[in-house]
């Protein structure tokens, strides 16, 4: 069985431009995580969704941070403009409801 | 609100030797606890977790964790130590019915040859 899929891997971009990763979850899992980690943290939750409501986005710089999960599977997380302090590495996880989480290999963001 | 705490950054052990990866919660209501690893470049890997039952709970590679409800303590163990082992280990948290989880800062886990 395929794990969770993220990509990119890595992405470099300059401040002030727009970036976007996106997930496959493990098929069947209806609850998908954004977190982001940064270096010597834990990883930190964006977003949940619920199939394809997002049930708990608190956590989400609403300001430039965007996400979607159409059809309730794959999801596309966004970030417009960047800025230098979003370096950081996002993790995309899913879960059948409050079971344990399986996590992507992450997408490591480096804004210059 | 949540909390975990990971009060040690980094653990050195010698291969063979029994390891502790300690973590302390803070939480309403029952918590459920887990443990996951992290390998250079890559995702969290779960490891075992604890929803309720026996305090002491088994999961992959050898680990198992004890559920201390009076110290409010969740402790990673492995009786003999791998130099495979070395990893960043996760505590994380979430109330019964949550689907947040927290995790702490992380613990580094050295074995040496």
């Amino acid at each position: 069985e395929a794990g969770v899929v993220q990509s990119p891997r890595y992405k470099i971009i300059e401040k002030k431009q727009p970036v976007a990763f996106w997930c496959n979850p493990i098929s069947g899992h209806n609850t998908l995580y954004w977190y982001r980690q940064n270096l010597g943290q834990g990883p930190e939750l964006l977003i949940r969704y619920e199939n394809e409501e997002a049930v708990d986005d608190s956590q989400l710089p609403k300001d430039r941070f965007s996400a979607e999960r159409l059809k309730g599977v794959d999801s596309t997380l966004k970030i417009q403009p960047a800025e230098l302090g979003d370096s950081a590495v996002y993790l995309c996880a899913s879960s059948l409801g409050l079971a344990e989480q399986f996590f992507g290999p992450g997408t490591r963001l480096t804004v210059l | 609100a949540q909390s975990v705490a990971q009060p040690e950054d980094q653990v050195n052990v010698a291969e063979g030797n029994p390891l502790t990866v300690k973590c302390t919660y803070s939480v309403s209501g029952n918590p459920y606890l887990f443990w996951y690893v992290q390998y250079p470049n890559r995702g969290l890997q779960f490891l075992l977790k604890y929803i309720t039952g026996d305090n002491l709970v088994k999961g992959s590679y050898g680990f198992e964790a004890e559920f201390n409800k009076s110290q409010t303590s969740f402790h990673l163990k492995k009786p003999s130590a791998l130099v495979s082992d070395s990893a960043l280990y996760f505590c994380a948290v979430q109330s019964g019915g949550s689907y947040i989880p927290t995790f702490g800062r992380g613990t580094s886990l050295i074995v040496h040859p």
